[in-house]
This record gives structure tokens, C-alpha cells and sequence, in this order.
């Protein structure tokens, strides 16, 4: 069964400075890959996806993520944070099957410092 | 364009007590599903549907019944409440032809 790990539960970053969250996967074929934000109180939004292709992928809020089949991951990066980006992240993989369901991640919970 | 709306917010219930959430979604997607999401565990899925009429267990569905009458919602049943159930719920709603699922704002759960 597919899983998702997310090592770092709670990051700390100043505000301007490079984030990276990282996100290990289990899965036997081509994942689906996904990373979710979800700010204090609010629902789940997507803020890219990875099915195939460049292993770079952009998202909204100036996110990218990239996948590394050798390492199995597929970390999240923004090369300057803001403090609208505090919230928590969570990686997500799809079973591949017809229901598309997602396995998550535990999470992680950025916060910026001023 | 609503997308993904919950009912209620936010609910307390006594243990043993019934209750529905309902999840409403105009999009016109197929998939729809429920999870919760505890702390320090992500989320994880109870019930899904792939269709009006047809349900399946996610991973874990004890405790829980669900319903899909229209396309458009997804009901969460819980027949008897108990403490363990104290969560946040969320419900999605997905395509069948993309991988993406569009999340609702939640309905915070505390059960006494």
C-alpha cells in the first residue's frame, strides 16, 4: 500500500528567506503526487500536482516541487517566503486506482517570522 | 460557483447522540469523498463514491454510514457518537477524468 511521509512537522523560516518542505512517497508504479496548503481554519487547496512528465513543476503562489524517482520524493520549494504562506502543508500521493483516492502525509506546519 | 460547501460548521455532541453532515458540491463531479483529519496524522479517508447511488469503505470507516442519493451530496452519518470521533471533516469532490479533488471548508466535531 502506497504511503506518504513528511519528516519535518513543525518549520520555522524568516520572513524573505528559501523554504523547503520535504515529502517521501512508497508506491510500486508513477505516482501521483500532490501538494495541499491549508491556512488556519480553512479548507484544503491544491497548490500543484505532478502525474508525468518535467520533473519541475510550478504551482500557485510562486511553489514549485520536484520529483525524484531515485528518491522517491517530491520536496516543495519557494524561493522567498511571505508571511501569507504560515499555514500547514501536507503531500499528498494518488492510489492510481478508479476512485482516485489520496493517501496524505502527517503535515507540515510553516510559520514566518517577521 | 460555490464549489465544495459543509453543514453544519461546527457541532457539539453528547456520546451516543446521532448526527449528519452534509456535503454539497456544484461542479457536477462524480467522485466525492470524506475524510478527517486529527492532529499529527493528516487526513484520512472514511467513506468515498464514485456515483450517485454507489459507496465504498475508505480506510477507516467504522462508526460511520454515508449516502449519496443525488449527485450533487454526500451525507456522513454518524449512528452513535463516541469521544473518538472528535475531529475535523472534511469532504472533497473530484472528476472522473483528473486526479485533482477540491476540498470543503470543513465541519469542526466535538463529541462529549
Amino acid at each position: 500500500a502506497q504511503s506518504v511521509t513528511q519528516p519535518d512537522i513543525h518549520i520555522t523560516v524568516s520572513e524573505g528567506a528559501s523554504l523547503e518542505l520535504r515529502c517521501n512517497y512508497s508506491y510500486g508504479a508513477t505516482p501521483y503526487l500532490f501538494w495541499y496548503v491549508q491556512s488556519p481554519g480553512q479548507g484544503l487547496q491544491l497548490l500543484l500536482k505532478y502525474f508525468s512528465g518535467d520533473t519541475l513543476v510550478q504551482g500557485i503562489k510562486g511553489f514549485e516541487a520536484e520529483f525524484k524517482r531515485s528518491q522517491s520524493s517530491f520536496n516543495l520549494r519557494k524561493p522567498s517566503v511571505h508571511w501569507s504562506d504560515a499555514a500547514e502543508y501536507f503531500c499528498a500521493v494518488g492510489d492510481g486506482g478508479g476512485a482516485q483516492k489520496l493517501v496524505f502525509g502527517q503535515g507540515t506546519r510553516l510559520t514566518i517570522n517577521p | 460557483n460555490a464549489g465544495v460547501t459543509q453543514t453544519p460548521k461546527f457541532r457539539v455532541l453528547k456520546t451516543g447522540q446521532s448526527m449528519t453532515l452534509l456535503c454539497a458540491q456544484d461542479m457536477n463531479h462524480e467522485y466525492m469523498y470524506w475524510y478527517r483529519q486529527d492532529p499529527g496524522m493528516g487526513l484520512r479517508l472514511i467513506h468515498y463514491s464514485v456515483g450517485e447511488g454507489t459507496t465504498a469503505k475508505g480506510e477507516v470507516p467504522d462508526g460511520y454510514n454515508v449516502s449519496r442519493l443525488k449527485k450533487q451530496n454526500f451525507l456522513l452519518g454518524l449512528e452513535s457518537a463516541a469521544p473518538s470521533q472528535t475531529s475535523v471533516y472534511f469532504c472533497a469532490s473530484g472528476r472522473r477524468d483528473q486526479e485533482t479533488q477540491y476540498f470543503g471548508p470543513g465541519t469542526r466535531l466535538l463529541v462529549l
